[in-house]
């Protein structure tokens, strides 16, 4: 497709429950990552990867969280027994290289409700 | 660490012009903006690197004041499609790792 698209757009689930969102980049872009966006706290660094590797899983909130990357291409983020304190719109960006002179390209995001 | 920005909210009429500021208190290689209509995607505006570069749209400008560690986002003769949340993300040098401020909502009345 012609950007980064995000699936599903809305996401209820209940509390324990794990989830998985899905991000597809942008074709060729080797940079990918993953923001958290909660109501009035900005957009929060969750997990950057370059190609099918991540240098620093350090924005990971807890080790209920995982992303992979496959073929350098969908990157999947996993929330294992999901918590309230989860719900947020989960944001994916992709950019050509991940040099801090490229512009990044969001997806519409991932809304999680966890109930 | 989390950039400041301010003001929080700010409110203009068509044609009037707003600044908005972003600052960090460690030493800066680059700053980008974005801005995200609501219920929408953050888009890109510009990137201003240290050494006094800057890449984006030539409607936006901003400044970047290495030695302080701020920039500031100009939008002048503002028009009601400038309406949203505009980001700040700052990079200390990882090469990958934006950190974004809490954002600035900007509203333009008719």
């Amino acid at each position: 497709g012609a950007g980064v698209s995000q699936s599903p757009s809305n996401k209820v689930t209940e509390k324990g429950k794990d989830v998985e969102l899905r991000c597809d980049p942008i074709s060729g872009h080797t940079a990918l990552y993953w923001y958290r966006q909660s109501l009035g706290q900005g957009l929060e660094f969750l997990i950057y990867f370059q190609g099918n590797s991540a240098p620093d899983k350090s924005g990971l909130p807890s080790d209920r969280f995982s992303a992979e990357r496959t073929g350098g291409s969908v990157s999947t983020l996993t929330i294992q027994r999901t918590q309230q304190e989860d719900s947020a719109v989960y944001l994916c960006a992709s950019s050509l290289t991940g040099s801090m002179n490229t512009e990044a390209f969001f997806g519409q995001g991932t809304r999680l409700t966890v109930v | 660490q989390q950039p400041v920005q301010s003001p929080q909210a700010v409110i203009l009429r068509e044609g009037e012009d707003a600044v908005i500021n972003c600052s960090s208190s460690k030493a800066l290689y680059s700053v980008h903006w974005y801005r995200q209509k609501h219920g929408e995607a953050p888009v890109f505006l510009m990137i201003l690197l240290k050494g006094g570069e800057q890449k984006g749209h030539e409607k936006i400008s901003a400044s970047f004041n290495e030695k302080k560690q701020q920039s500031s986002l100009y939008l002048t003769a503002s028009q009601l499609s400038y309406s949203g949340t505009y980001f700040c993300g700052t990079d200390r040098g990882s090469n990958y790792k934006l950190t974004f401020g809490k954002g600035t909502l900007l509203t333009v009345n008719p």
